[in-house]
C-alpha cells in the first residue's frame, strides 16, 4: 500500500537557520505530493504541492521538488522565522479514491 | 470567508454519550472527508463522500456514522463514546477527480478537539 515516511522531530533551530525536512514515499504509479503545515492550535493548511516528477512546489519561502528516482519530496527553507514553528506533514494523493496518506508529521521549533 | 468550517471547536463529554460534529464547506467541492488525528499527531482518513455518496470507509467502528444531507455538508455522529475516541477530528473537502481521475488537493477545517472522560 501507499506510505509516507518523514524524519521524526522535534527539529529545533535558531532564527535564520536553514531548514530541511526529509520525506520519502512508497506508492505505485504517479501520486501527487503535498506539504501541509499545522500551526499551534490550528487546522491543516496546504503549504505547497507537486503533481508530477521534477515539479517544484514553492510557497512562503518553502520549496520541495518531486524526485521520482529517489521517491522523495524534501521540504526546505533557506531562512526560518519564529513564526515557522509548527508541525509539518508530508502527504501523497492517488487519484483513485482521492485518499490522502500522511507521514507522521515533524514538529519544528524556531527559537529567536 | 471561511472555506471549511466545523462545529464545535471543542467537545468534552463522558463515556457512553452520543455526540455529533458538523462540517460545512463553501468551496463548491463535490467531495468531503473526515480525518482523525491522534495524540501523537498521526492523521488518518476515516470517511469520504462524493455528492452525498460514501466512497471511502476505512475500518472505522460502526459507532461512527457520517451523514451528508447535501454536498456542502458532512456531519459525523458518534455513538457510545469511548476513551479512545479522544482526538482531533478534521473535516476536509476537494474537487472530484472526474473522468480523468486527477488528484485534487484537499482543504481542511480548523478541527474539533473531542475529549472523552
Amino acid at each position: 500500500g501507499n506510505s509516507v515516511t518523514q524524519m521524526e522531530g522535534p527539529v529545533t533551530l535558531s532564527e535564520e537557520a536553514f531548514l530541511t525536512i526529509n520525506c520519502t514515499y512508497t506508492a505505485t504509479g504517479y501520486p501527487s505530493l503535498f506539504w501541509y503545515v499545522q500551526y499551534p492550535g490550528e487546522g491543516l493548511q496546504l503549504l505547497l504541492k507537486a503533481t508530477k516528477a521534477d515539479d517544484k512546489g514553492s510557497n512562503k519561502g518553502f520549496e520541495a521538488t518531486y524526485r521520482k528516482e529517489t521517491t522523495s519530496f524534501h521540504l526546505e527553507k533557506g531562512s526560518v522565522q519564529v513564526s515557522d514553528s509548527a508541525v509539518y506533514f508530508c502527504a501523497l494523493l492517488k487519484a483513485a479514491g482521492n485518499k490522502l496518506t500522511f507521514g507522521g508529521g515533524t514538529r519544528v521549533l524556531v527559537k529567536p | 470567508d471561511t472555506a471549511v468550517s466545523q462545529t464545535p471547536k471543542y467537545l468534552v463529554t463522558q463515556m457512553g454519550n452520543d455526540k455529533s460534529i458538523k462540517c460545512e464547506q463553501n468551496l463548491g467541492h463535490d467531495t468531503m472527508y473526515w480525518y482523525k488525528q491522534d495524540s501523537k499527531k498521526f492523521l488518518k482518513i476515516m470517511f469520504s463522500y462524493n455528492n452525498k455518496e460514501l466512497i471511502i470507509n476505512e475500518t472505522v467502528p460502526n459507532r461512527f456514522s457520517p451523514k451528508s444531507p447535501d454536498k456542502a455538508h458532512l456531519n459525523l455522529h458518534i455513538n457510545s463514546l469511548e476513551l479512545g475516541d479522544s482526538a482531533v477530528y478534521f473535516c476536509a473537502s476537494s474537487q472530484e477527480g472526474g473522468q480523468r481521475r486527477r488528484a485534487y488537493e484537499q482543504y481542511f477545517g480548523p478541527g474539533t478537539r473531542l475529549t472523552v472522560t
